[in-house]
């Protein structure tokens, strides 16, 4: 299943919203994560399937999305929250990426 | 609490092997598989298999299937995944992760990351 995000890049400044895309090249239901990624960390866990919220995230960062189409919206973005962000399927092996959004403050 | 912590950095010349260690502490080992992914420089995450901590059964991504063995030691806790035939392709940092949920395909629990250069 290929994942492709959009855009590549998003700059945006402190205190508006984001939206991020991420499109699966056929329906992986709600089989959908968000993960965050400052450079020379781990990914970090934002949001599963496709909506839920992991633990001590901020609810400025919300998923929608079920089929082949999820966004993540950040809302009031905050200078910490400069990062990629990556999609992720786990409906069918193998798990797939997206390519990732490089959010810009 | 969950911790993954990986082997050092290693460079290796092309044609050679690496193997990477990741040791779990914070839960029970035999009950969760644990999975490798890489990130080569400028491209995103690519899942590589994952391995039952317990049984030791593996599943592996078809493009490495030729190439790669993960492991697994329960008397310590820890994971092995070696790559042979090593070639400038697999200039990568390689994680290992948990899921969140066992049996679900999603990761709350990563390594540090092990930094792996194929250089002569």
């Amino acid at each position: 299943i290929v994942m492709t995000q959009s855009p590549v890049t998003l700059s945006v400044s402190p205190g508006e919203r984001a939206t991020l895309s991420c499109r699966a090249s056929q329906s992986v239901r709600s089989d959908l994560v968000w993960y965050q990624q400052k450079p020379g960390q781990a990914p970090r866990l934002l949001v599963y399937d496709s909506s839920t919220r992991a633990t001590d995230i901020p609810s400025r960062f919300s998923g929608s999305g079920s089929g082949t189409d999820f966004t993540l919206t950040i809302s009031s973005l905050q200078s910490e929250d400069s990062a990629v962000y990556f999609c992720q399927q786990y409906n069918g092996w193998p798990l797939t990426f997206g390519g990732g959004t490089y959010v810009e403050i | 609490q969950v911790q993954l912590v990986q082997s050092g950095a290693e460079v290796k010349e092309p044609g050679a092997s690496v193997k990477v260690s990741c040791k779990a502490s914070g839960y029970t080992f035999t009950g969760h598989h644990l999975h490798w992914f890489r990130e080569a420089p400028g491209q995103g995450l690519e899942w590589m298999g994952g391995i039952q901590g317990g049984s030791g059964a593996t599943k592996y991504g078809k493009q490495f299937q030729d190439k790669i063995t993960m492991t697994s030691d329960t008397a310590i806790s820890t994971v092995y995944m070696e790559l042979t035939r090593l070639t400038s392709d697999d200039t990568a940092v390689y994680y290992c992760a948990r899921v969140a949920v066992a049996g679900r395909g999603y990761f709350q629990h990563w390594g540090q990351g092990t930094l792996v250069t194929v250089s002569s």
